[in-house]
């Protein structure tokens, strides 16, 4: 089955700074690449997401890249905020699979003021 | 609000118990997605069903098992509890299934607490 692997499991950042989380993906099959903020206790939120047949997307502060001869994918966060602390889950699903969402094991960002 | 509810919030039960989550998708959505989130195996997928059928399973124990219902709300039931099913279980809705890439929306969860 898919394997996602993510790093780094924490960043520390000062605020302004830009944070990067990369996810590698194994399954050559995946076409859609979610990514999910939690904050403590609370439910993982959509932030941006990218389908296989897109290089880059951009939210605002927020952009995402895929390489799919490579098979990863990677998050950037520009002119970060203390907001912006929380933890990070990259995912990937296919369709043959239901859209099902194997997920990588997170990211633990902090931004300091 | 993602528009996905869970209840309860919290559930403290005893090993060897049975509980039932509860689940209603967004409104039109026909796919119902359970995940376990645990300190030490992160966000697992468990099981997927479509309009009231099943369509995925992840690596969910025989002591689990979920449905959904004509209304399209599911019910995740965990069985003969044991110390090691204590998480938090999220159901995550999205519009489709297979003929499509679907954003998941995921409810608040379920704390479950086994003691």
């Amino acid at each position: 089955g898919e394997n996602v692997e993510q790093h780094p499991s924490t960043l520390s950042v000062q605020e302004g700074d830009s944070a990067v989380i990369k996810c590698t993906y194994s399954d050559s099959a995946s076409n859609y690449f979610p990514w999910y903020k939690q904050e403590l206790g609370k439910r993982p939120q959509l932030i941006i997401d990218i389908r296989s047949n897109v290089g880059e997307k951009k939210d605002q502060r927020i952009a995402v890249t895929l390489n799919k001869t490579a098979k990863h994918f990677s998050l950037h966060i520009t002119e970060t905020q203390p907001e912006d602390s929380a933890v990070y889950f990259c995912a990937a699903s296919k369709k043959a699979a239901g859209n099902k969402l194997t997920f990588g094991g997170g990211t633990r960002v902090l931004v300091k003021p | 609000d993602s528009g996905v509810t869970q209840t309860p919030k919290h559930l403290i039960t005893a090993t060897g118990q049975r509980v039932t989550l509860r689940c209603s998708p967004r409104s039109g959505d026909l796919s119902v997605y359970w995940y376990q989130q645990s300190l030490d195996q992160g966000l697992q997928f468990l099981i997927q069903y479509y309009n009231g059928e099943e369509r995925a399973k992840g690596n969910i124990l025989e002591r689990f098992s979920a449905q959904q219902f004509p209304d399209l709300h599911s019910e995740l039931n965990l069985s003969s509890l044991e110390l090691g099913d204590s998480a938090l279980y999220f159901c995550a809705s999205s519009a489709g299934s297979s003929g499509g890439v679907y954003e998941q929306f995921f409810g608040p969860g379920t704390r479950l607490t086994v003691l």
